[in-house]
C-alpha cells in the first residue's frame, strides 16, 4: 500500500523557515517525480513545486510565488523527500501536501494526509 | 501561467442527478487535464487523467471529456458520497489548477 506521510509543520513566525519531511512506503520511491501542493484555509490547491528522479538529475522546478524561498530535496536512501521554506510569509500559512507525480509527473496519484504550516507573529 | 477556469463554482444536486463540471484552459492543453476529488479534511483523490481515463478503483458513473481548451466531468448518477469539491489541473505545463467546483446537496 502506497503510503505518504508528511511531518515538520507547525507555526512560524514571518521571515522564519521550517523544513517538512514526507517519508514515503508502498513504492519504489526512486523511480517517481515528487511534488508538494498547499491549500490554503478554505482556498483551492497550488501546486508548490517537484523533483524529479536521478536519471532527470534530480532537477527541480517550483512555483513563481515560492521560487527563491523554497527548495525541494530527496533522500532515496531513506525515501524521503523534504520542503525547506524560507523566508516565510503570512500567505504561506496553508496545508501541505506531498504527493507522487505519476507517469513523471503528468498527475497527482498519491498524497499525504497533508501538514499544516502556520505563518503568524 | 495556464489559467484553469471552472464553472460553475458551486453546484446544488440531488441524489440520483446527472450534473457536469466544465474546465476550460487559457490556451490549448491537448488532453493533458486531470480530475480529482476532496472532500472535507481530507487529501484530494484522482478520479480521471489525460481527460478520459478513469483511475483505478474509480466508479464509471465519473466520466471525462474534452480536449484542447474545454472538457467536462460528468456524473452519471450522483451518489451520497459524491458531495465533495471537485478540481481540474493540466499537466501541458508547469501544473495549475482551476478554483474548485463544491456540489452540494
Amino acid at each position: 500500500e502506497v503510503q505518504l506521510v508528511e511531518s515538520g509543520g507547525g507555526l512560524v513566525q514571518p521571515g522564519g523557515s521550517l523544513r517538512l519531511s514526507c517519508a514515503a512506503s508502498g513504492f519504489t520511491f526512486s523511480d517517481h517525480y515528487m511534488d508538494w501542493v498547499r491549500q490554503a484555509p478554505g482556498k483551492g490547491l497550488e501546486w508548490v513545486g517537484r523533483i524529479r528522479y536521478k536519471a532527470k538529475s534530480y532537477s527541480t522546478d517550483y512555483a513563481a510565488s515560492v521560487k527563491g524561498r523554497f527548495t525541494i530535496s530527496r533522500d532515496d536512501s531513506k525515501n524521503s523527500l523534504y520542503l525547506q521554506m524560507n523566508s516565510l510569509k503570512t500567505e504561506d500559512t496553508a496545508i501541505y501536501y506531498c504527493t507522487r507525480g505519476g507517469n513523471d509527473g503528468y498527475f497527482f496519484d498519491y498524497w499525504g494526509q497533508g501538514t499544516l504550516v502556520t505563518v503568524s507573529s | 501561467d495556464i489559467q484553469m477556469t471552472q464553472s460553475p463554482s458551486s453546484l446544488s444536486a440531488s441524489v440520483g442527478d446527472r450534473v457536469t463540471i466544465t474546465c476550460r484552459a487559457s490556451q490549448t492543453i491537448t488532453t493533458s487535464l486531470n480530475w480529482y476529488q476532496q472532500k472535507p479534511g481530507k487529501a484530494p483523490n484522482l478520479l480521471i487523467f489525460a481527460a478520459s481515463t478513469l483511475q483505478s478503483g474509480v466508479p464509471s458513473r465519473f466520466s471525462g471529456s474534452g480536449s484542447g481548451t474545454h472538457f467536462t466531468l460528468t456524473i452519471s448518477s450522483l451518489q451520497p458520497e459524491d458531495f465533495a469539491t471537485y478540481y481540474c489541473q493540466q499537466s501541458y505545463s508547469i501544473p495549475t489548477f482551476g478554483q474548485g467546483t463544491k456540489l452540494e446537496i
